[in-house]
């Protein structure tokens, strides 16, 4: 399985741009990277994935570097109910199982 | 978007009986589900996978004799915890993923039950 890094915390300003980082060195060709994130005393929610190219939804974008080692969520304009953990996550294939690491807690300050 | 419900949302029960959580697909229906145990100010923590209409695979240190799961329809799965102690006091996650339409493959998760043994 792929291993991946990502900042234990961090902090942005209301309505300002967030760019959560994650190395992911180890990925496969092949693996998704998926993000997920968890409210306070809520279950995950998925949040956006990708494969090679960078990708947009409603809720964020996914900027993956060209050899596919790291990968950054872009909120565009975060708001406080943004705080959450975000788990960013690569599986081999689309119906793989979910593995959770650590995460990056944000923090939005009003 | 795809609705996956848990009921109860929390329990307290007390030490060395069985609780039961039961996990619902509302509006697809989900060959697949799976269930997560998450402590307090750590990650969820996969526990096992659930197939429709087979047994459970369980990840490695799960006790399966403890951790009871039955995966009955495609709608439905449940888990019951037996004999129950105050470590298994944990929030339990279930999330079920949708295998047809447009969001193929998406996981899906429930909004959690907290179990307090006593």
């Amino acid at each position: 399985d792929a291993k991946t890094t990502q900042p234990n915390s961090m902090e942005s300003n209301e309505e300002e741009p967030v760019h959560l980082p994650c190395n992911h060195s180890t990925i496969s060709g092949t693996d998704y990277i998926h993000w997920y994130r968890q409210l306070p005393s809520q279950g995950p929610e998925y949040v956006i994935h990708g494969l090679t190219s960078n990708v947009n939804n409603r809720m964020a974008s996914l900027a993956i570097a060209e050899d596919r080692k790291s990968s950054t969520l872009i909120l565009h304009r975060a708001t406080l109910r943004d705080a959450a953990v975000y788990y960013c996550i690569p599986t081999v294939n689309r119906d793989d199982k979910i593995i959770f690491g650590k995460g990056t807690r944000l923090h939005i300050l009003p | 978007g795809a609705v996956v419900s848990q009921h109860p949302s929390w329990v307290i029960c007390k030490s060395g009986t069985s609780v039961k959580i039961e996990c619902r697909s509302l509006d697809f229906q989900a060959t697949t589900m799976f269930w997560y145990r998450q402590f307090p100010k750590q990650s969820l923590m996969l526990m096992a996978t659930s197939n429709e209409g087979s047994k459970a695979t369980y990840e490695q240190g799960v006790e399966k004799d403890k951790f009871l799961i039955n995966h009955a329809s495609l709608t439905l799965s449940t888990l019951t915890v037996t004999s129950a102690h105050p470590e298994d006091s944990s929030f339990y996650i279930c999330s079920a993923r949708d295998w047809q339409g447009p969001n193929a493959y998406e996981q899906y998760f429930g909004p959690g039950t907290r179990l307090t043994v006593t």
